[in-house]
């Protein structure tokens, strides 16, 4: 099975921009996923595909991919968006679905 | 409001079995791809099972031959069984809705529930 990567610690000022980044071959035929997730708590969808926000999400979140890598980019980042950030996509068979191993994002 | 509520975790022995449980609300199981996540305490998400509308069902490497992904439709609800328990499995376990297409989004997910495979 084929592999998605994410750095494991990310940190931003408060009110700056931050970009999250996947990587891995599938990317380049599947499209990622990003969740986000505080301690406690269920994940939750914050966008997916090529630039699609749930309802409810802000738009300070955007998502993009570019050859084998899906970015995460939250222009503005504020105090509550500090948290766990996954993606996944769907392998090389298409058949399973593989997650990235999770970036810790601070907001300083 | 659709929702996804898990339920069946708890303590089991190594090389026990469990049966966890999704009951879905605000949409039917059957007409959706159902899947299950698990996250070990302090660790990362970690796909489990997904099952498609029409019945087909896959597993990761690390359950195949253990787990077994099922549903209900009259009870619009998803399960989970797991024999052969091992320590590695303890985890909570997450149901979600899987959209396939290509992008693979998970969303809602239900809280979860903890299973914890320990003597």
């Amino acid at each position: 099975s084929s592999e998605v990567t994410q750095d494991p610690a990310v940190s931003v000022a408060l009110g700056q921009t931050v970009r999250i980044t996947c990587q891995g071959d599938s990317l380049r035929t599947y499209y990622a996923s990003w969740y986000l997730q505080k301690p406690g708590q269920a994940p939750v969808l914050v966008m997916y595909g090529e630039n699609n926000r749930p309802s409810g999400i802000p738009g300070r979140f955007s998502g993009s991919r570019s050859g084998n890598t899906a970015s995460l980019t939250i222009t503005g980042a504020q105090a509550e968006d500090e948290a766990d950030y996954y993606c996944n996509s769907r392998d090389s068979s298409g058949n399973h679905v593989i997650f990235g191993g999770g970036t810790k994002l601070t907001v300083l | 409001e659709v929702q996804l509520v898990e339920s069946g975790g708890g303590l089991v022995q190594p090389g026990g079995s469990l049966r966890l449980s999704c009951a879905a609300s605000g949409f039917t199981v059957s007409s959706n791809f159902m899947s299950w996540v698990r996250q070990a305490p302090g660790k990362g998400l970690e796909w489990v099972s997904v099952i498609y509308t029409a019945g087909n069902t896959y597993y990761a490497d690390s359950v195949k031959g253990r787990f077994t992904i099922s549903r209900d439709d009259s009870k619009n609800t998803v399960y989970l069984q797991m024999h052969s328990l091992r320590a590695e499995d303890t985890a909570v376990y997450y149901c979600a809705r899987y959209s396939g297409s290509n992008f693979g989004r998970f969303d809602p997910w239900g809280q979860g529930t903890l299973v914890t495979v320990s003597s």
